[in-house]
């Protein structure tokens, strides 16, 4: 069965500043997508990022980055000029491909990040 | 932009009453899902819904929850007898596709609580 980790329950950043949360995952498949999802406190569940594993290109979303380690199984979100309204949890999201599959996500347990002015 | 309606927005229920949660997926969307989100703890997926049937439950999705799509534009989540461990955010998504990198569209989720 698919996993995935986020190995922090809270990151902080200065306003301005680069922040870098990561996550993990477990996979048999060579087939699949990642996402980040971002929920602030109300806790809605808004994307922020997605990437085709079959993809080498890391994924970009303006202030919003990915690095994808496909050998590692690591894919980590950077968020740069970090801004207060960028303070939530944040989760990774794993789906799986074609061949079958319904595509339900399989989620981390989230990184809270807080932004200080 | 579309968005996915999800009422009510919390609801309160005593244990062992039923609960209907209601959902407005976005239109033209084809695939919708339930989630669960109990506080603190991470996202689980339900069910997923297709073609007017269910397509994929988890464990958790057992006897009593049911889904249904009763007039083409509602998706519901029922709970026939609700237990304290119910007390949860329960979220709506829909999507496009089932597969690939078709990101889920959430509502704003249902907060339950069962007392």
């Amino acid at each position: 069965a698919q996993t995935v980790t986020q190995s922090q329950p809270e990151m902080s950043v200065q306003e301005a500043e680069t922040v870098t949360l990561s996550c993990t995952y477990d996979t048999s498949e060579s087939d699949y997508y990642l996402f980040w999802y971002k929920q602030p406190p109300s806790r809605q569940m808004i994307l922020v990022i997605r990437q085709e594993a079959y993809k080498q290109q890391n994924a970009t979303e303006n202030r919003f980055s990915v690095n994808f380690q496909k050998a590692a199984k690591s894919f980590s979100l950077k968020i740069s000029d970090s801004q207060l309204g960028d303070a939530a949890m944040y989760f990774c999201a794993y789906r799986r491909g074609y061949g079958g599959s319904q595509g339900n996500l399989i989620f981390g347990k989230g990184t809270k990040l807080s932004v200080k002015p | 932009e579309p968005e996915v309606t999800q009422t009510p927005s919390h609801q309160v229920t005593q244990m062992g009453q039923e609960v209907i949660l209601r959902c407005v997926p976005i239109s033209n969307h084809l695939y919708f899902y339930w989630y669960r989100q109990i506080l603190g703890q991470k996202v689980e997926f339900l069910v997923s819904f297709y073609n007017n049937e269910i397509s994929e439950k988890s464990e958790i999705f057992d006897d009593q929850f049911s889904v249904e799509r009763p007039d083409g534009s509602n998706f519901t989540l029922k709970i026939r007898s609700t237990k304290l461990e119910d007390s949860a955010m329960y979220f709506c998504a829909s999507s496009q596709q089932g597969t690939g990198n078709y990101g889920y569209t959430f509502g704003s989720g249902t907060r339950l609580t069962v007392v």
